[in-house]
């Protein structure tokens, strides 16, 4: 599976949009990129994903680059429960969901 | 939407005995379920593949006569910590793989004594 790459942390005020930057450039063309999220001793929460097409949806919008090698996860209008580790992650599509999770980016949402 | 369900919460126990923890899909039927564990500030790392009516497969390192899996039906898979230590306490989070995307428990937290 194709590697990525995220900022390790981020912070972001409340209120504000939080875009959160993802390096795919190894990604083929039948992988799926997936973004979770994991606040503080809970399992991943399903934001958004996507092949090659911006999608939107009442989370998040999920922006890919052209070349398909980046891509960004925007929360429009972040609030402290948005504060969580959020994890960009590149699926095949023949995976059947078997997800590795890198380090992903801590936000901090501050009021 | 899908639901996973994962059971208990947290658990406490003694070192030497064995610990059970249920991941159920509660609305939809799952061929495949994961097993992940996370230790303290770390991602998640992948334990094993659960599939139903068969055996699992695992992950290079896990051993696989310590962390029993079973998937009898479409809708339940347990993880079974045998003989556990206190190097075993972690966070165990299951998924399930739905329509479109995986879904994943609430996670279960093990400290061993």
């Amino acid at each position: 599976d194709a590697k990525t790459t995220q900022p390790t942390s981020m912070d972001c005020a409340e209120g504000r949009a939080a875009n959160l930057p993802c390096n795919h450039s190894t990604i083929s063309g039948n992988e799926y990129v997936y973004w979770y999220r994991q606040i503080h001793s809970q399992g991943p929460q399903y934001i958004i994903h996507g092949l090659k097409n911006n999608e939107t949806n009442e989370m998040a919008s999920l922006i890919i680059t052209e070349d398909r090698k980046s891509s960004t996860l925007i929360l429009p209008h972040a609030t402290l429960r948005d504060t969580a580790v959020y994890y960009c992650i590149v699926r095949p599509r023949s995976n059947d969901y078997k997800l590795s999770f890198g380090a992903g980016t801590t936000v901090t949402v501050r009021a | 939407g899908a639901v996973v369900s994962q059971h208990p919460s947290w658990v406490i126990c003694k070192s030497g005995t064995s610990v059970k923890i249920e991941c159920r899909s509660l609305d939809f039927q799952a061929t495949t379920m994961f097993w992940y564990r996370q230790f303290p500030k770390q991602s998640l790392m992948l334990m094993a593949t659960s599939n139903e009516g068969s055996k699992a497969t695992y992950e290079q390192g896990v051993e696989k006569d310590k962390f029993l899996i079973n998937h009898a039906s479409l809708t339940l898979s347990t993880l079974t910590v045998t003989s556990a230590h206190p190097e075993d306490s972690s966070f165990y989070i299951c998924s399930a793989s739905g329509r479109l995307r995986a879904f994943f428990g609430q996670g279960t937290r093990l400290t061993v004594v």
